[in-house]
C-alpha cells in the first residue's frame, strides 16, 4: 500500500530543476509532500485534496491526476536549501497516512 | 518548530522490555499519529487516535499500542522489544485540513 517514489535520489547544482514523482497502485483520497533534513522532522510542503489539483509554494508545485494515481512534485531554480528527503504521503480513507521511501536531493553551489 | 514536544529524545533499551514514549500535541489538534522510521526509510504508519480513540492502524502487532488522553496528548507502548523496532518513532498531529505536524522524534535503540 505504500506509495512508489522515483527518482531514489537526484543532485542538482543551484538553479536546476527536478521533478520527484509518486504513484500508488490504490485510489486516493490525498497526496502530502514533505521534506525531511538529515537528523529532523519532516516538515509539511503540500496537499492535494482534490483529482488534476495543482499547487504551489514559492518555487516548489506539485500536481495530482486522480485517475492515474499519481503525483509529482516540482522544484524550479533549485537552491541549496532544497537539500534533504522528499516525501510522497497518501491517503486512501483520510486516516491512514503512507510515505514512500523517499527522494533524496542534493543541491550543490 | 511545529509545537509537537516528544519524550525521551533517546532511550536504550534491550530485547524483552517494553518501552513508553510520549507525545503532546498542537494546541487545538484533536488527531495524533504515531509512525516508525527506520534509518533511510520513509515512515511506516502505525496508528492515529482521535479524540482518544484508535482511528486507523498500518501493519503492526499488538505488542504496539497507544493511548490517546483528554487533553490529546499521546502514548506510544511497545512491549516484548525486538531488535528490529530499532528507529525514530515519530509522533505527529494534525488539524482539520489534514497536515501532519511532526516532533522531533524519540530515537530507541534495542540491544
Amino acid at each position: 500500500q505504500q506509495p512508489v517514489q522515483s527518482p531514489q535520489a537526484v543532485i542538482l547544482r543551484e538553479g536546476e530543476d527536478a521533478v520527484i514523482n509518486c504513484s500508488s497502485s490504490k485510489a486516493l483520497y490525498s497526496v502530502h509532500w514533505y521534506r525531511q533534513k538529515h537528523g529532523e522532522a519532516p516538515v509539511f510542503l503540500m496537499i492535494l485534496l482534490k483529482g488534476g489539483e495543482q499547487k504551489g509554494h514559492e518555487k516548489i508545485s506539485a500536481s495530482f491526476n486522480e485517475k492515474k494515481q499519481q503525483s509529482s512534485l516540482y522544484l524550479t531554480a533549485s537552491q541549496l536549501s532544497y537539500s534533504g528527503t522528499y516525501f510522497c504521503g497518501t491517503e486512501r480513507m483520510g486516516n491512514d497516512m503512507r510515505f514512500g521511501a523517499g527522494t533524496r536531493l542534493t543541491v550543490k553551489p | 518548530e511545529t509545537g509537537v514536544t516528544q519524550s525521551p529524545t533517546h532511550l536504550i533499551k534491550t530485547r524483552g522490555q517494553q518501552v513508553t514514549l510520549r507525545c503532546s500535541s498542537q494546541s487545538g489538534h484533536n488527531t495524533v499519529s504515531w509512525y516508525q522510521q527506520a534509518l533511510g526509510q520513509g515512515p511506516q504508519f502505525i496508528f492515529q487516535y482521535y479524540r482518544e480513540e484508535e482511528n486507523g492502524r498500518g501493519n503492526f502487532p499488538p505488542r504496539f499500542s497507544g493511548l490517546q488522553f483528554p487533553n490529546y496528548s499521546s502514548e506510544l507502548n511497545v512491549n516484548a522489544l525486538e531488535l528490529d523496532d530499532s528507529a525514530l518513532y515519530l509522533c505527529a498531529s494534525s488539524s482539520m485540513t489534514g497536515e501532519l505536524f511532526f516532533g522531533e522524534g524519540s530515537r530507541l535503540t534495542v540491544l
